[in-house]
């Protein structure tokens, strides 16, 4: 079975871009989250969907990040303006229900200059 | 606030040698618990998780984890290293709403 996919692996992106990181789960999962991975706060759950519907949005990531989840095989997250501190690694995981076993992909690595 | 601590954020263990990467919880009640692994370049893996019964919990790799109510701990072991167990390490614990909490991480090096 495939695991969780996310492309691209790097990208490199100037201040006040647009970029979208995609990631394609397990298949047959139902639950997909994003996080953001960094040295200095760890892992930050930014989205959460059960069965495609948003079931958290992140909280304080929610003005510039947008995750959606347009068909159970594939989301998307958008961050819009990129700024130099969303500089870090993005990981996208699945499950079949809840947190009880999460599938991680190898992340994107996201450089704002 | 509900937390998860691991407080060595860098353990160096010779290959061979025993175990010990530190886990503190801070929750009302009693979280699941989790240990994930990441190794370089990849995404974090599942070694092993607890739901309240058996405080010992027996995970892949020979890894095993036990949970102690009273020090509010769940300490990951094993038993010998071997130099692929060279990964940073997470704790981490849900309350019941499908967050899971991770600690910072330990980075577990491996000397021959």
């Amino acid at each position: 079975d495939a695991g969780v996919t996310q492309t691209p692996r790097h990208e490199v992106a100037e201040k006040g871009q647009t970029i979208i990181l995609k990631c394609e789960p397990v298949s047959g999962h139902n639950d997909l989250f994003w996080y953001r991975q960094t040295k200095i706060q760890g892992l930050e759950l930014l989205s959460y969907f059960r069965s495609k519907s948003l079931m958290e949005d992140g909280g304080a990531f929610k003005d510039r990040f947008k995750a959606e989840m347009l068909n159970s095989s594939f989301s998307t997250l958008k961050i819009q303006p990129t700024e130099p501190k969303d500089s870090a690694v993005y990981l996208c995981a699945s499950s079949l229900t809840g947190v009880e076993t999460l599938y991680f992909g190898s992340g994107t690595r996201l450089t704002v200059l | 606030a509900q937390s998860v601590t691991q407080p060595d954020a860098r353990v160096t263990v010779s290959e061979g040698a025993s175990l010990q990467l530190r886990c503190k919880y801070s929750y009302f009640g009693t979280p699941y618990l989790f240990w994930y692994v990441q190794y370089p370049r990849q995404g974090l893996q599942l070694l092993l998780k607890y739901y309240p019964g058996d405080p010992v919990v027996q995970g892949v790799n020979g890894f095993e984890a036990e949970f102690s109510k009273s020090n509010s701990s769940f300490h990951l072991r094993k038993a010998s290293v071997h130099w692929s167990d060279w990964a940073v390490y997470f704790c981490a614990a849900d309350s019941g709403y499908n967050k899971l909490t991770f600690g910072k991480g330990t980075v577990l090096l491996v000397s021959p």
